[in-house]
């Protein structure tokens, strides 16, 4: 158990419909990323938070993907209308203000799209 | 970009000494080399993080030459549950950490 918490472990849903995750960092890393990671593959990255501020966002994601940090502590991501293609593991990690490179993954959000 | 790039798989038995080479050709100046373990269904798992020259902590050492151009993830006598995926990381800015397909390792008894 790294300290990071995602919820929920496991999300059925039909295509179309919304579906949000939340992560629960460590309580006093600053900085905070969330990827995706399909069978087989590394993880990709998505999105990046320090604090409270959204500072990168791949281009890979499109619009119906966002995410918040809203007081700079948990997180959420939100998919909205969902495909099939967005099937996948949705990890967080954080990270210590001064560290580099040095990632606490927690478990990850599975969501299976019907 | 600082893009890495790792064997897709290796087989070792265990208790046998493994070293998994990534090469990252084009790694800037104040870029760390990161390593990762992955179990299926778990996140990853930080193993070892270096700079230049020799790391080691207990559970892995990182050798990297003089031009940091490549690193080699060392795993000491391996055993039945080291099989894992292995990610090797560059910083490719103050922010994206970019995993590549990783190193599938699988020790045998």
């Amino acid at each position: 158990d790294t300290g990071v918490s995602q919820d929920p472990r496991h999300k059925i849903t039909k295509r179309g419909q919304n579906v949000t995750f939340r992560c629960d960092p460590i309580s006093e890393h600053n900085r905070l990323y969330w990827y995706r990671q399909t069978l087989g593959q590394g993880p990709e990255f998505l999105t990046y938070f320090q604090n409270e501020a959204q500072l990168e966002k791949s281009r890979l994601l499109s619009d119906r993907f966002s995410a918040e940090r809203p007081k700079g502590s948990f997180s959420t991501l939100e998919i909205q209308r969902t495909e099939q293609g967005d099937s996948a593991m949705y990890l967080c990690a954080s990270v210590p203000g001064l560290s580099t490179g040095e990632l606490f993954f927690g478990e990850g959000s599975r969501l299976t799209v019907l | 970009l600082a893009k890495t790039t790792q064997p897709i798989s290796m087989d070792s038995y265990e208790g046998q000494e493994v070293n998994i080479t990534c090469s990252h050709n084009n790694i800037a100046t104040n870029d760390y080399i990161t390593w990762y373990q992955q179990f299926p269904s778990q996140g990853p798992r930080f193993i070892i993080q270096g700079y230049k020259t020799k790391v080691t902590n207990e559970v892995a050492s990182l050798f990297i030459p003089a031009d940091r151009k490549s690193s080699t993830l060392s795993l000491p006598r391996v055993s039945l549950s080291d099989t894992a995926v292995y990610y090797c990381l560059v910083e490719e800015s103050s922010y994206k950490l970019i995993f590549g397909s990783g190193t599938r390792l699988l020790v045998r008894p």
